[in-house]
């Protein structure tokens, strides 16, 4: 089965700096990529998402790139401001074909005012 | 919001027990999915159901169980309950044709 690894498990930064999580996958057959936040006690809530046809994506301060050849896609925020933290989850997913989800183990961002 | 709802929000039983978690999916969504949630933990997946049927089966133990009705509304059944069963348990739901998935508010489960 698919097996996603994602880095790092914990990352500080300071407001106005740019933050960025990594994850790689195993499973080539995986087309779908999405990045979920969640904050304390709460629901994790898409922010992005890319599929295999895609490099690269971006809405406002938030860019996700993932490189099909390496198996590795990576969330990218620039401008962090204190209420992005949070801990974020990739995930990868072969939809149309067995439809589950791998998460990742979760990074706790912290954005230091 | 995302138009997913589970009840209870909070369940607090006793090792031994069993109970029963609820989710509505969001209008339209034929998939349910269920998760586990553990303290510090990432996001486990259990079951997932589609149109009524079983589609995909993750890290799930023989104590657990679920279905998904005609109305497509899904259970999640927690048997024989021990102390490592506490967590939040999520679902969430999504359409056949996008791969998005939209999650509820959890329920946090506590065993004593």
């Amino acid at each position: 089965g698919e097996n996603v690894e994602q880095h790092p498990s914990t990352l500080s930064v300071q407001e106005g700096d740019s933050a960025v999580i990594k994850c790689t996958y195993s499973d080539s057959a995986s087309n779908y990529f999405p990045w979920y936040k969640q904050e304390l006690g709460k629901r994790p809530q898409l922010i992005i998402d890319i599929r295999s046809n895609v490099g690269e994506k971006k809405d406002q301060r938030i860019a996700v790139t993932l490189n099909k050849t390496a198996k590795h896609f990576s969330l990218h925020i620039t401008e962090t401001q204190p209420e992005d933290s949070a801990v974020y989850f990739c995930a990868a997913s072969e939809y149309f074909s067995r439809n589950q989800f791998y998460f990742g183990t979760g990074t706790s961002l912290t954005v230091i005012p | 919001d995302s138009g997913v709802t589970q009840t209870p929000k909070h369940l607090i039983t006793a090792t031994g027990q069993r109970v029963t978690l609820r989710c509505s999916p969001r209008s339209g969504d034929l998939s349910v999915y269920w998760y586990q949630q553990s303290l510090d933990q990432g996001l486990q997946f259990l079951i997932q159901y589609y149109n009524g049927e079983e589609r995909a089966k993750g890290n799930i133990l023989e104590r657990f169980s679920a279905q998904q009705f005609p109305d497509l509304h899904s259970e999640l059944n927690l048997s024989s309950l021990e102390l490592g069963d506490s967590a939040l348990y999520f679902c969430a739901s999504g359409t056949s044709d996008t791969d998005t998935q939209y999650f509820g508010p959890g329920t946090r489960l506590t065993v004593l």
